[in-house]
């Protein structure tokens, strides 16, 4: 299957500031990437879909001014999460679709961010 | 209501058996995907089968399997001859309508523990 690199997979950060994710489709375009966000033994909750060269489509109660969302590049989405809090820590999660009808979404390794 | 539901948050099969994972979904879309993923503690989400809505034939991938019935509007995933190493979460997962901007909806997932 295709690859989708997402890096790094662990960080710790201090609360106030600020952290980005990438997530890079190493051997496709990705027209559109997604961010997904998942609580221990949880399910993988969207919060957002970013299309190449246009704004992220935010799911309801996600903040974008918090979770500030690029996909500057058909290969490239990065998340950047701002003034980061505590309850931020969680494991973040992106994946990539091509083109096409029913092409499936492939997922990056996933980010454990820990806020302290 | 769920679009997609897994009743079983943890189940135990005996090495080498068969066991199921059940999979329920809601949609009024005729148009739609039906995905399973494994996610082994490392927290990568592995693709492994998808079922069209409007195939004919339930999709099968190596030992996997999926039972699809689409009047009772399930999915049920089948892995067969069990080994230690599929010890991992499973998510089911849907994408409804088409085109590369839909996104997945996943189930709550099912820890499964295949026994020595």
């Amino acid at each position: 299957g295709a690859v989708v690199s997402q890096h790094p997979s662990r960080v710790i950060c201090k609360s106030g500031t600020s952290v980005k994710i990438e997530c890079r489709s190493l051997d496709f375009q990705a027209t559109t990437m997604f961010w997904y966000r998942q609580f221990p033994k949880k399910s993988l909750m969207l919060m957002a879909t970013s299309n190449e060269g246009s704004k992220a489509t935010y799911e309801q109660g996600v903040e974008k001014d918090k979770f500030l969302i690029n996909h500057a590049s058909l290969t490239l989405s990065t998340l950047t999460v701002t003034s980061a809090h505590p309850e931020d820590s969680s494991f973040y999660i992106c994946s990539a679709r091509g083109g096409g009808v029913n092409t499936e979404a492939f997922f990056g390794q996933g980010t454990r961010l820990t806020v302290v | 209501a769920q679009k997609i539901t897994q009743t079983q948050p943890g189940m135990f099969v005996q090495e080498k058996e068969a066991v199921t994972l059940d999979c329920t979904y809601d949609t009024s879309d005729p148009s739609y995907g039906l995905f399973w993923y494994k996610q082994p503690s490392s927290g990568e989400m592995i693709f492994l089968i998808y079922q069209g809505s409007y195939d004919q034939q339930n999709a099968t991938e190596g030992r996997y399997s999926l039972n699809f019935q689409k009047a009772r509007k399930s999915a049920n995933l089948v892995i067969s001859a069990s080994q230690l190493g599929d010890s991992a979460m499973y998510f089911c997962a849907m994408r409804e309508g088409i085109g590369s901007a839909r996104q997945l909806t996943f189930g709550s997932g099912t820890q499964l523990t295949v026994l020595p």
